[in-house]
C-alpha cells in the first residue's frame, strides 16, 4: 500500500522553464512533507520542507505547495537548470519529530539545455 | 564535516553467504536507519534504531538484520542473502524528520 505517491516517473524540462513535481498522499496523519534530490552514485540529500499548518514554503528558486484537502503537494523549481537533472523524492512524517520517513516512488527529471 | 559512511559501496555475492554492510555516523543522532531503494517502489525503510541498543523493524524487515551497540554505529547484517535482496541500500540518521543519507551500497546477490 502505497501512501505516498508520484505519478509521473519521469519529467523532461526546458533549461530556463519551470519544472513541476507532484506528490499524493493518502494518510491524513502525515503532517510533515519533505522532498529529497538525488543524483547517481550518490545518498538523497534534503532540498525543502513544509509543515502542514503552511500551504507555500519557498527557498530561492524551490517552492512546495501543499493543498490538504486535495492531500497533494508539488514542488516548483524556476527557473530549472541543467545542475536540477536528478531524482527527486516526496517524503511524509506524521507527527513532526517522530523521524519515520515514508517515501514516495520519486520522479526523475531531466533538463534539457 | 558531518558524515554518514557506508562500506562498501559495491558488493557482489552469492546466495547464502552471510555479509554486513557497515554503517557509521559523526553526527552524533539518537535515529539511524536503513533504507532500500528499488525501481518503481521509492524508499523503504528496512529497519531503524531510535538509540542505542533499541531497534526497530520498518516496513521491508524480511531477511535483514542490525545491531545498536554504539551510537555511531548501525550495521545491517544479512545471513543468507537471496537474489531478492539485490538492491540499493541506504543508511541515514536523522535529527528531528531532517534525514541525512550515506552514499549508498548497491549489493547483487546471484
Amino acid at each position: 500500500d502505497q501512501q505516498v505517491k508520484q505519478n509521473s516517473p519521469s519529467l523532461s524540462v526546458q533549461e530556463g522553464r519551470i519544472s513541476i513535481l507532484n506528490c499524493d498522499y493518502t494518510n491524513s496523519m502525515f503532517d510533515y512533507f519533505l522532498w529529497y534530490k538525488k543524483y547517481p552514485a550518490e545518498g538523497p540529500t534534503f532540498l525543502i520542507s513544509i509543515s502542514s499548518i503552511k500551504d507555500k514554503n519557498e527557498d530561492g528558486r524551490f517552492t512546495v505547495f501543499l493543498n490538504k484537502s486535495a492531500k497533494h503537494l508539488s514542488l516548483h523549481i524556476v527557473p530549472s537548470q541543467p545542475g536540477d537533472s536528478a531524482v527527486y523524492f516526496c517524503a511524509a512524517v506524521s507527527n513532526f519529530g517522530n523521524e519515520k520517513l515514508t517515501f514516495g516512488t520519486g520522479t526523475r527529471l531531466t533538463i534539457i539545455p | 564535516e558531518a558524515q554518514v559512511t557506508q562500506n562498501p559501496r559495491y558488493l557482489i555475492t552469492v546466495t547464502g553467504k552471510k555479509l554486513t554492510v557497515t554503517c557509521s555516523q559523526n553526527m552524533n543522532h539518537e535515529y539511524m536507519s536503513w533504507y532500500r531503494q528499488d525501481p518503481g517502489l521509492g524508499l523503504r525503510q528496512i529497519y531503524y534504531s531510535m538509540n542505542v541498543e533499541v531497534t526497530d523493524k520498518g516496513d521491508v524487515p524480511e531477511g535483514y538484520k542490525v545491531s545498536r551497540k554504539e551510537k555511531r554505529n548501525f550495521p545491517l547484517i544479512l545471513e543468507s542473502p537471496s537474489p531478492n535482496q539485490t538492491s540499493l541500500y541506504f543508511c541515514a540518521t536523522s535529527r528531528g524528520s531532517e534525514a541525512f543519507f550515506g552514499q549508498g551500497t548497491r549489493l547483487t546477490v546471484v
